[in-house]
């Protein structure tokens, strides 16, 4: 069954710090996937993607992910995080026949100063 | 270039009305999609549009959701009779395509139904 897991609820990190928010999926088939952010009382927002090709794909606003097969991860990080990236973090997985996409549960984040 | 728009923005409710969700996706879309996000948790399809066919409805609960996308533009999304869980942000999305480099989603900033 297809799936993705995003083991962190909610995680806290100073400004300034480096980020890393953790992605699991659980697919049949070559996996595409997103990233995407999400404020409060706004649509999803598009990250980044993987397709194929280098496995550590650059997204907007200085975030990075790293495919990784053999651990069927696809973690997001930012060396440098700002009080603005505050928000909720999607992982998605797919297509899938029917082209549905899979979304994790999300993780919260929150920045202190 | 316009986003996707989704009207209304707030809506609420009593338990057993009807109400209607609307969606205007991004010009030249061709692809839409309905999802419903309860709190604290990811968004789930619920239906996909390619043009006016629906290629996608099984997570659809039919018995009380319907959907329509007349000349495979905007596209309504109805629940009669609501119910007390039916609460949740009603998302819509559209595409350029359904396959690969065309299947990135931009999404609607959403619906938030409260059923009381």
């Amino acid at each position: 069954a297809q799936s993705v897991t995003q083991p962190d609820i909610h995680i806290t990190v100073s400004e300034g710090a480096s980020l890393e928010l953790r992605c699991n999926y659980s697919y049949g088939a070559t996996p595409y996937l997103f990233w995407y952010v999400q404020s409060p009382g706004q649509g999803l927002q598009l990250l980044l993607k993987y397709f194929s090709g280098d496995t550590l794909v650059q997204g907007i606003k200085g975030f990075e992910a790293e495919f990784k097969r053999s651990q069927s991860s696809f973690n997001l990080r930012k060396p440098s995080v700002h009080w603005s990236d505050a928000a909720e973090y999607f992982c998605a997985v797919g297509p899938y026949t029917g082209n549905q996409f899979y979304f994790g549960t999300g993780t919260s984040l929150t920045v202190i100063p | 270039e316009a986003g996707v728009v989704q009207s209304p923005r707030y809506k609420i409710i009593e338990k057993k009305q009807p109400v209607a969700f609307w969606c205007n996706p991004i010009s030249g879309h061709n692809t839409l999609y309905w999802y419903l996000q309860n709190l604290g948790q990811g968004p789930e399809l619920l239906i996909r549009y390619e043009n006016e066919e629906a290629v996608d409805d099984s997570q659809l609960p039919k018995d009380r959701f319907s959907a329509e996308r007349l000349k495979g533009v905007d596209s309504t999304l109805k629940i009669q009779p609501a119910e007390l869980g039916d609460s949740a942000v009603y998302l819509c999305a559209s595409s350029l395509g359904s396959q690969e480099e065309n299947n990135e989603q931009f999404f609607g900033p959403g619906t938030r139904l409260t059923v009381l």
